[in-house]
């Protein structure tokens, strides 16, 4: 089955820096690739997302980045605010899966005023 | 619309008792999942439905069951709870074009102690 990492588990940024994490995935088929925002007790939600024939989207701050030759997308946020502090997922799926999504682990972001 | 709503959003339970978590979507989405997240950790999938009576497993199903009667609910069923289901619990939805992608929208999600 499919196996997604994400790095780093912890971020720690000055208010108006960028910020950068990574996933990796292991299966070449997927082709769907979300990233939810979770802020502290509550629910997870899309805040981008992109598909495998697309290399790059962006909206306002945020920006995902995908290399499917090494099997590899990014999130960058930038001139990041104190209200960006929450934990963020990656995802990746492939739509013969049923819309099944394995998720990374997980980056806690703390953005310091 | 409510979006998607469950319940209890806080259950203590003793080992070995059971307990049924709902989950209620008013979107007309067709797919519907239920996750745990436990401390620190990503979301791991239970079990998933694409569809009114057609469920499947996903990556823990383990102590857990599923059913699907209508579009709009997906109750989660434990039996004989275990200290190790001890997790954070979300249902979400999805509507799937035949693109095959699809935003997922969670409920708030229910935090299960078992003791």
């Amino acid at each position: 089955g499919e196996n997604v990492e994400q790095h780093p588990s912890t971020l720690s940024v000055q208010e108006g820096d960028s910020a950068v994490i990574k996933c990796t995935y292991s299966d070449s088929a997927s082709n769907y690739f979300p990233w939810y925002k979770q802020e502290l007790g509550k629910r997870p939600q899309l805040i981008i997302d992109i598909r495998s024939n697309v290399g790059e989207k962006k909206d306002q701050r945020i920006a995902v980045t995908l290399n499917k030759t090494a099997k590899h997308f990014s999130l960058h946020i930038t001139e990041t605010q104190p209200e960006d502090s929450a934990v963020y997922f990656c995802a990746a799926s492939r739509d013969t899966n049923a819309g099944k999504s394995t998720f990374g682990d997980g980056t806690t972001l703390t953005v310091k005023p | 619309n409510a979006g998607v709503t469950q319940t209890p959003k806080f259950r203590i339970l003793k080992i070995g008792q059971s307990m049924t978590l709902q989950c209620t979507q008013d979107m007309n989405h067709n797919y519907m999942y239920w996750y745990r997240q436990d401390p620190g950790m990503g979301l791991k999938l239970i079990y998933y439905s694409v569809g009114a009576g057609i469920t499947d497993k996903g990556e823990v199903p383990n102590g857990y069951n599923v059913s699907r009667s209508t579009t709009e609910d997906f109750p989660l069923r434990l039996e004989l709870a275990a200290p190790s289901q001890t997790s954070v619990y979300f249902c979400a939805s999805s509507y799937l074009w035949i693109a095959g992608e699809g935003e997922q929208y969670f409920g708030p999600g229910t935090r299960l102690t078992v003791t």
